[in-house]
């Protein structure tokens, strides 16, 4: 079956950087998209982009573009968000999810992650 | 960027009521909506993709309708695994956006 497992929870002080993992197993892991999804204490979901892992390429959201990176490993089917910069209100459960079609970047997610607690505290 | 308003904001309903939550964009996103089921300390779960179409393993008392700007996710008979946080999320343009979610909670 399609899991993705993320790393473990991260403390980081402002300023800082901090990278996620997600390694996927269960699925052809280059013929989909992984999304990144945030949501901080209590609230909502934000979408923070995507990596197409088939070919490469990337879309953020406007507000983080400046501050976040996606990439993948293919030879460990695992895929990496890095966020530099931190501030308190990047305090957030980060979640990785994997497309619902293949070969596309137009579709929902239908498996998620774990999720990975990144706290940014001085 | 695509707003979706998600109403009511919490839903007091007991087991075994029907539960209709409304999820309303700001501009068309003809067919490419979803609803996720999040419950506490846990990841979210994927029940209705296109509108209307149910995940793998959801069962048939969710249903989705609506196309456009207008959507409903409808529970017929609650059961206790659903009571749950639910959120709209739409896929037809970039960003993605979600709904703020709907909280269906034991009355």
């Amino acid at each position: 079956q399609v899991q993705l497992v993320q790393s473990g929870a991260e403390v980081r002080e402002p300023g800082a950087s901090v990278r996620v993992s997600c390694k996927a197993s269960g699925y052809s892991f280059t013929t989909y998209v992984i999304t990144w999804v945030r949501q901080a204490p209590g609230q909502g979901l934000e979408w923070m982009g995507w990596i197409s892992v088939y070919n490469g390429n990337t879309n953020y959201a406007q507000k983080l573009q400046d501050r976040v990176t996606m990439t993948t490993d293919t030879s460990t089917s695992t895929a990496y968000m890095e966020m530099r910069s931190l501030r308190a209100d990047d305090t957030a459960v980060y979640y990785c999810a994997r497309g619902h079609i293949s070969y596309t970047t137009s579709s929902c997610f239908d498996s998620w992650g774990q999720g990975t607690l990144v706290t940014v505290s001085s | 960027e695509i707003v979706l308003t998600q109403s009511p904001g919490t839903l007091s309903l007991s087991s075994g009521e029907r539960a209709t939550l409304s999820c309303r964009a700001s501009q068309s996103v003809m067919k490419f909506l979803a609803w996720y089921q999040q419950k506490p300390g846990q990841a979210p779960r994927l029940v209705i993709y296109d509108a209307s179409s149910r995940a793998t393993g959801i069962p048939d008392r969710f249903s989705g309708s609506g196309s456009g700007t207008d959507f409903t996710l409808t529970i017929s008979k609650l059961q206790p695994e659903d009571f749950a946080v639910y959120f709209c999320q739409q896929y037809s343009s970039s960003p993605r956006t979600f709904g703020q979610g709907t909280k269906v909670e034991v009355k």
